[in-house]
């Protein structure tokens, strides 16, 4: 079975901040993908970085960056110096490497107030 | 542009009606995919397709129908809903071993 977990429900910083999103994962696949998305008012969920599970390798785009810990189950999600356009629900998702079953978590709404 | 165009936006139906919502892709992937995104539940995967076949259904009530004619369009087809299935109902598009490119979703409310 798999499961993504996202603790924060919200998170609510002050422009410039930098902040970190949370995602735990369990999955009995040895190789499997990572993902983030992100979830403006507007509804369509964007994509924003896929990583595979032999790949540990942190990564780095513009203000985001992403840590991928295999030892502790987690792939959390750095933004730095925080804008107001960053505001958000962001969903973590795991997917099996074979198949198309793509689970999410529940998501954590982000507010960067000015 | 999204790569991935949903089919209404908007719609409001009774619990008699039918309606069908269309997802359509034009990124040459050959998975799609059903989602439901309820205000206080994750988002729930319903049905995959790939190439054209049904791979995954999770327990999805049988008053939600989907179709895949081919690989660029999908189809839910809804009858007698009930008030709980209103949510927002999103389509995805992949390549079998990519990211998934969604939709702006369907808004639906059942009245």
């Amino acid at each position: 079975a798999q499961k993504v977990t996202q603790a924060q429900t919200e998170i609510s910083v002050v422009e410039k901040e930098d902040v970190t999103l949370d995602c735990v994962y369990e999955t009995r696949d040895t190789t499997y993908y990572l993902f983030w998305y992100k979830q403006p008012p507007s509804g369509e969920l964007v994509f924003l970085i896929r990583r595979n599970s032999f790949d540990e390798q942190n990564e780095i785009s513009g203000r985001y960056s992403w840590n991928f810990q295999k030892s502790t189950s987690s792939f959390n999600f750095t933004i730095t110096a925080s804008q107001v356009v960053d505001s958000a629900v962001y969903f973590c998702a795991l997917r099996p490497y074979n198949n198309n079953d793509m689970r999410f978590g529940a998501g954590t709404r982000l507010t960067v107030k000015p | 542009e999204t790569g991935v165009t949903q089919t209404p936006r908007h719609l409001v139906m009774g619990m008699t009606n039918k309606k069908s919502l269309k997802c359509e892709q034009h990124l040459g992937h050959n998975a799609m995919y059903w989602y439901k995104q309820s205000a206080k539940k994750p988002l729930e995967l319903m049905f995959v397709y790939n190439f054209k076949e049904q791979t995954e259904n999770n327990s999805v009530p049988s008053r939600f129908s989907p179709e895949c004619p081919n690989s660029s369009h999908l189809f839910l087809h809804l009858h007698t809903l009930q008030p709980e299935d209103s949510a927002l109902y999103l389509c995805a598009s992949s390549l079998t071993t990519g990211e998934a490119f969604f939709g702006q979703g369907t808004r639906l409310t059942v009245v």
